[in-house]
Formats: C-alpha cells, structure tokens, sequence
C-alpha cells in the first residue's frame, strides 16, 4: 500500500511565478491536510479538504493560496505570485476518517522562491 | 487562539538515558494529542497519539501521558538509543466532523549520544 504521495518533491520559482503542488493521499484515504513548515520550525496547519470540498481553510492566507481535491486526481495546492516568503517544505497528509483518525504525511514539497 | 507550546527545544542526553518532552495546550476542546518524528529532510512521522478518554499509553520504550486539567502531555522515552535522534513535534487536535486541523508545537531536536 503506497503512502502518501507529493511532487514535485523540490520546486524551484522565480519572485512572481505561480507554484503548483500536488498530493496523493493513501489508497482509501478521501481527506487531505495541507501544512507549511518555515526552516526549524513546527507545521501550520493551511487546509483540510474532502473530495469537492473544502472542510476548513482556516489557515490559508487570504491572497494568492487556494487549494483543491477533485473527484479525479490529486489534491493541489496553488500559490500564485510567488515570494520569497513563501520558500518553504509543503506537507500534506492523509486520513481515512476526517479529524477522527491519524493523519498520515507525505515526503514534502520543498518550494525555494529565488 | 490556539496555541501549543513545548518544552525543552533542545535536548541532549546519553545512550541509555531517558528523555521527556512536555506541551502544554490551550484550546480545552483538544481531545487527540499525537507525536511525531522527523529526520532530516525527511516527512513527520506517528510514533505515538493519545486520545483525551486515556491518562497514559505505553508503546515498547515510548510512552505518553496527559494530564487534561492541567493541559499538559509528555513524551517519554526510555533507553534512548543513537537512532532516536530526531525532531519530535507534538500536537493537539479536535476529532470532529467540521475539522482535523492538529496545532502543532515548536519541536524538540532530540541528541542522542553513543
């Protein structure tokens, strides 16, 4: 059974750029966790989304951020304008229950804003 | 808002020894409370989770407990070996079907001496 799958694992853009980020969660997992975790520091929980739905974005800052799991593929996280604020590792993890299980994270996407 | 905070954030001990990390919460809905460890470079991993009906849970040389009046949970392990070496992230969490979001701690960068 594959874990959780993200990529790119590294991600490179310019001040400007959009970044796109991807992940799978675990065969028969249908909720996803977006974090961000800044260099030596802890995770910040970003988004909680369903398939088609987005449960809580209470984390996501207000511009530039959205976030999607669709009824077919991967759930994406999208950061549009890039800064160089936003150069940091992009976890995402997996349940199977919705705030009632573990939670399962992904490798990370490690996004560098040059 | 929702805060938790851990404690020590550096920790060095020798083989053998035993290590304990503590976290304290605020949010008193909080009823799930796992750890996880990190390598370097490498995703955060579930070592061990408590749930708020349990006061202690022991798995082999990893055990928890919680204390939910005073807010407070530790991290314990005993017989620390050099492969322990790692961050160790706590966190507090609701179960509930409106949000799995967990809060996590600052992390605690465990040393481990041969």
């Amino acid at each position: 059974n594959a874990g959780v799958m993200q990529n790119p694992r590294h991600l490179v853009r310019r001040r400007g750029q959009e970044a796109r980020l991807r992940c799978s969660p675990m065969k028969g997992h249908s909720h996803v966790y977006w974090y961000r975790q800044l260099p030596e520091e802890g995770l910040k929980f970003m988004v909680y989304l369903q398939k088609e739905n987005i449960i809580d974005e209470s984390g996501m800052p207000k511009e530039r951020f959205s976030a999607e799991f669709p009824k077919e593929g991967p759930s994406i996280l999208r950061i549009q304008q890039v800064v160089r604020g936003d150069s940091a590792a992009y976890f995402c993890a997996s349940s199977p229950v919705g705030g009632e299980d573990e939670q399962y994270f992904g490798p990370g996407t490690r996004l560098t804003v040059t | 808002g929702e805060n938790v905070e851990q404690h020590p954030s550096t920790l060095s001990v020798q083989e053998g020894d035993s290590a304990v990390i503590k976290c304290t919460y605020s949010d008193s809905a909080s009823n799930y409370f796992p750890w996880y460890k990190q390598e370097l470079g490498k995703r955060p991993q579930l070592i061990i989770d408590i749930r708020s009906n349990v006061g202690e849970k022991k798995d082999q040389r990893i055990a928890v407990t919680l204390n939910k009046t005073a807010k407070h949970f530790s991290l314990h392990i005993t017989e620390t070996q050099p492969e322990d070496s790692a961050v160790y992230f706590c966190a507090a969490g609701v179960t509930a079907s409106n949000t799995g979001k967990l809060i996590f701690g600052q992390g605690t960068t465990l040393q481990v001496k041969p």
